[in-house]
């Protein structure tokens, strides 16, 4: 079964630090997306990459950065985290060209900034 | 990127057939309407997409007008298991192949045993 793998699934930082989060997908997709979710509000894109070193800005970015070095491997980094970031973090993943199936999502990242 | 409006919420009695509507009046003809849902405290699971034609399959069927500016996902027969925020979204391709896609907020089914 293809899978969508995110790191952690709560995590509690403190204001100020630096957080990575991680996302490895197992299909050899060449798309990957971060997501946040947060009530009210659905869920917005922050950033996405179509292939290895290359990114996206999504409709969110501020904040936030990303690393692609590996196909697999999509990173969120939050170079500062803030109280506003305190949100669930979803990771998917989809094929380059001709998608007729769509994303396949990750069981996200609850991520607490005290 | 074409929007789409969806209801908040919905109810719906186990085993009664459940209607979601969406509306995307601004679609263009290369765009495809697709559908997710999400249990909670899941990621969102991957339901059926569709261009104009009708489309079913083992989980929903689409329903999409002949103008395609809104359409209809239908679970024949509801159980509490599909208590869910349902989300129909448009894809927006561009050139190069890869794709964003925006969600909303969804549609929030509640099954009523």
């Amino acid at each position: 079964d293809v899978k969508v793998t995110q790191s952690s699934r709560y995590l509690v930082k403190r204001t100020g630090e630096k957080v990575f989060l991680e996302c490895v997908q197992d299909m050899d997709h060449e798309n990957m997306f971060w997501y946040r979710q947060d009530p009210g509000l659905g869920l917005r894109l922050i950033y996405f990459s179509y292939d290895v070193k290359m990114k996206e800005k999504g409709d969110i970015p501020e904040g936030y950065s990303v690393s692609r070095e590996k196909k697999e491997r999509f990173s969120l980094i939050l170079e500062s985290a803030s109280t506003n970031q305190t949100s669930m973090y979803l990771c998917a993943s989809s094929p380059g060209q001709g998608v007729m199936y769509g994303y396949t999502f990750g069981s996200g990242t609850r991520l607490t900034v005290v | 990127d074409a929007k789409t409006t969806q209801p908040p919420s919905m109810d719906c009695a186990e085993g009664r057939a459940a209607n979601l509507p969406c509306n995307h009046s601004t679609i263009s003809g290369n765009e495809y309407v697709y559908w997710y849902r999400q249990i909670h405290s899941q990621g969102p699971q991957y339901i059926i997409h569709g261009l104009k034609n009708n489309e079913t399959n083992e989980m929903a069927s689409l329903i999409i007008t002949e103008d395609r500016k809104s359409s209809t996902l239908i679970l024949p027969h509801a159980t509490l298991r599909d208590t869910a925020v349902y989300y129909c979204i448009v894809r927006v391709a561009y050139p190069g192949g890869y794709q964003k896609v925006t969600f909303g907020t969804g549609t929030k089914l509640q099954v009523i045993p």
